[in-house]
């Protein structure tokens, strides 16, 4: 079976560094994605990984290590708009590069 | 550049009946996925389409059904509405379902059955 496993909620302080873990088990793969969903909105695209190492853009930075079938996200220096779900995502090569979903990570920023 | 548009933004239904949720992705953008979102459960992928072609189907019953058009524009149908039905129904488009191509979502459209 498909399966991505994240933290249902994290907190973390307003301009300080928090990492978001993704773990997945999957037949195939090809290809990591995150997304951004503010309340209320639809997701947005942050970030894509499909070969091992770190992609950097800006404050967010995403990870990937597909021998461990395992992602994170960093965020730094982070801000109260930060304050959303991060969705993560792995397209499986062997279901015709379906992409399937993690439930999200919550991720409340305060003060 | 316009983003992707759905139509309607809200909508109440009575059970049993059937509804239509349309979906413009972005110009240039042929392939089109349809999600349903609700509290706790993520986002469970409902179908993809590629040049009016099905692609992948997710594990929903046969009420769930939809199509593309030859201007990529796609419709979703569900048949005898159900009280469970009731969610946030997200269309995203994508110049193609390979490689790093994102998908772009649309607002939504908001289903309550009651």
């Amino acid at each position: 079976g498909q399966n991505i496993d994240q933290p249902t909620e994290m907190t973390a302080t307003e301009g300080a560094i928090v990492q978001i873990n993704c773990t997945y088990q999957t037949s195939g793969f090809n290809g990591l994605f995150w997304y951004q969903q503010h309340a209320g909105e639809a997701p947005t695209f942050l970030s894509y990984n499909v070969l091992d190492g770190l992609e950097e853009k800006g404050r967010f930075s995403s990870f990937l290590s597909r021998s461990k079938g395992y992602s994170y996200l960093l965020l730094k220096e982070l801000q109260m708009k930060d304050s959303a779900s991060y969705l993560c995502a792995v397209r499986v090569l062997d279901s015709n590069y379906q992409l399937i979903w993690g439930a999200g990570t919550k991720l409340i920023i305060k003060p | 550049k316009a983003g992707v548009t759905q139509t309607p933004r809200y909508l109440i239904k009575t059970r049993g009946q059937q509804v239509t949720l349309s979906c413009s992705p972005i110009s240039g953008h042929r392939s089109v996925s349809w999600y349903q979102q609700t509290p706790g459960q993520g986002l469970q992928f409902l179908f993809e389409y590629f040049s009016e072609t099905q692609r992948n189907k997710g594990n929903f019953p046969g009420r769930f059904s939809g199509r593309q058009f030859s201007n990529s524009r796609s419709e979703m149908n569900v048949s005898t509405l159900e009280l469970g039905d009731s969610a946030l129904y997200l269309c995203a488009s994508s110049l193609g379902w390979d490689r790093g191509y994102g998908y772009t979502f649309g607002s939504g459209t908001r289903l309550t059955v009651v």
